[in-house]
């Protein structure tokens, strides 16, 4: 059964930093494309970022709203990927989901930037 | 950036009736249109890959359709858990969801 997990999302104020991990099981990892994808108070979807396999170098990929903030990394001996977000905005209020392929989704998990 | 524009916003039917979504590109999108459907406190869930491929385990109720510009999703007869948001998704130039249909009893 393909399971992601994410964690280490919540309060954090503006400016400051925090980094999501999504723990996966079930598949192999190290060919998978893996994406983060967050979804705002308003319910509206919006893509983040990729990381491809190491056969495609890991290259990635980011929306422009989070370029330069945001770095998606991965271990593949873990299984795990990862969102470090630095210099967070209000406007990055919303679930954070992990996807496989933006096939398979995990349960997701919530960053709140406030003061 | 390509713009996804979903209609309507709301719709309401019945159960047993047969609906359908609208999902438009800015631009040439080819086939590569998914389709989500998301329950209230839960993930999205894929539906529909590449316009009309029927992701495993979805009923065979759903169907999707178009090309190019314009795309819709088909439910031939609503089932009480078929009341939910629906997203469409484009992935062949970046990757941007549309808005969402929420589909709510009539």
């Amino acid at each position: 059964e393909v399971q992601l997990v994410e964690t280490g999302g919540g309060l954090v104020q503006p400016g400051k930093s925090l980094k999501l991990t999504c723990a996966t099981s079930g598949f192999t990892f190290s060919n998978a494309w893996m994406h983060w994808v967050r979804q705002s108070p308003e319910k509206q979807l919006e893509w983040v970022a990729q990381i491809k396999a190491k056969s495609n170098n890991y290259a990635t990929y980011y929306a422009e709203s989070v370029k330069g903030r945001f770095t998606i990394s991965r271990d593949d001996s873990k299984s795990s990927v990862y969102l470090q977000m630095n210099s967070l905005k209000e406007e990055d209020t919303a679930i954070y989901y992990c996807t496989w392929g933006v096939a398979y989704w995990g349960q997701g998990t919530l960053v709140t930037v406030s003061s | 950036d390509i713009q996804m524009t979903q209609s309507p916003s709301v719709l309401s039917a019945s159960v047993g009736d047969r609906v359908t979504l609208n999902c438009k590109a800015s631009q040439n999108i080819n086939k590569y249109l998914n389709w989500y459907q998301q329950k209230l406190g839960e993930a999205p869930k894929l539906l529909i890959y590449n316009t009309n491929n029927l992701q495993t385990g979805i009923p065979s109720r759903f169907s999707g359709s178009g090309s190019g510009t314009d795309f819709t999703l088909t439910i031939s007869s609503l089932q009480p858990e078929d009341f939910a948001t629906y997203f469409c998704f484009q992935h062949n130039s970046w990757l941007t969801f549309g808005s969402g249909t929420k589909l709510e009893i009539k």
